[in-house]
C-alpha cells in the first residue's frame, strides 16, 4: 500500500494563477482531510470529507475548493493565488470505523506564490 | 482562540536525557489525545495516544500523561536519542463520526550527542 499519495512535492506560483494540489489514497478510507502547515501555527483544517460527494469547510477555508468524487481522491484547488497561501499543503485521510481512528498522513506539498 | 496550547515551541536536550513537552486543552468535549511526530521533509505520523479515562499510556520510551482535572496532557520521551529529533505535535478530537482534530503549535525537538 502506498497509502497517502501527494502531487507534486513543490510548487511555484505567481499571484493570480490557480492550481489544483492532488491527494489520493489505497487504503478504502472514508474521512479525508486537507492542513496547511505554517511556522508557530501547528496544522490548521482547511477542508475535509466525510465520503464521496460529501465535504465541509474547517478552520480556514478562504481561496480554496474541494470536490469528493471518488472515495480515493480529494483534490484542492487554488482559485487565484495569493502569497498568504505559501504554506506546506497536508492531505490526510482515516477510516470510519472504531473510536477515533488516527490520521494518516502524506508528505505534503510545498506551495509558493510569488 | 488556540483551544490546544502546546509548550515549549523548541527543546534541546542531551542524548540520555529526558524529553517533556506539554498540552493544555479548553474544550471539555475532546475526549481523545494523540501525540503526533514529523520529520523534516514528511507528514505527521500517529506516535502514541490517550482516552481521558486512563492517567498514563506508556509507549516504549514514550510516555503520555493525563490529567483530566487540570485539562492538561504531557510526552516523555526518556533516553531521548539523536533520532528523536523531530517536531512533536499534541491533538484533540472529540469522538463519534468524524471528528474535527484540533493541533498545538508543535515543539521542534533536538537531542545533541
Amino acid at each position: 500500500n502506498a497509502g497517502v499519495t501527494q502531487t507534486p512535492k513543490f510548487q511555484v506560483l505567481k499571484t493570480g494563477q490557480s492550481m489544483t494540489l492532488q491527494c489520493a489514497q489505497d487504503m478504502n478510507h472514508e474521512y479525508m482531510s486537507w492542513y496547511r502547515q505554517d511556522p508557530g501555527m501547528g496544522l490548521r483544517l482547511i477542508h475535509y470529507s466525510v465520503g464521496a460527494g460529501i465535504t465541509d469547510q474547517g478552520e480556514v477555508p478562504n481561496g480554496y475548493n474541494v470536490s469528493r468524487s471518488t472515495t480515493e481522491d480529494f483534490p484542492l484547488r487554488l482559485l487565484s493565488a495569493a502569497p498568504s497561501q505559501t504554506s506546506v499543503y497536508f492531505c490526510a485521510s482515516s477510516p470510519s470505523r472504531g473510536w477515533n481512528q488516527p490520521q494518516h498522513f502524506g508528505d505534503g506539498t510545498r506551495l509558493s506564490i510569488l | 482562540q488556540q483551544q490546544v496550547k502546546q509548550s515549549p515551541q523548541s527543546l534541546i536536550v542531551q542524548k540520555g536525557g529526558i524529553s517533556i513537552i506539554n498540552c493544555a486543552y479548553e474544550n471539555t468535549a475532546f475526549d481523545y489525545f494523540p501525540w503526533y511526530q514529523q520529520f523534516p521533509g514528511k507528514g505527521p505520523a500517529l506516535l502514541i495516544a490517550i482516552r481521558p479515562d486512563v492517567s498514563e499510556k506508556k509507549e516504549g520510551r514514550f510516555t503520555i500523561s493525563f490529567n483530566k482535572s487540570a485539562k492538561q496532557f504531557s510526552l516523555h520521551i526518556m533516553d531521548s536519542q539523536p533520532g528523536d529529533s523531530a517536531t512533536y505535535f499534541c491533538a484533540a478530537s472529540g469522538s463519534g463520526g468524524y471528528q474535527k482534530v484540533t493541533f498545538g503549535i508543535g515543539t521542534k525537538l533536538q537531542v545533541i550527542p
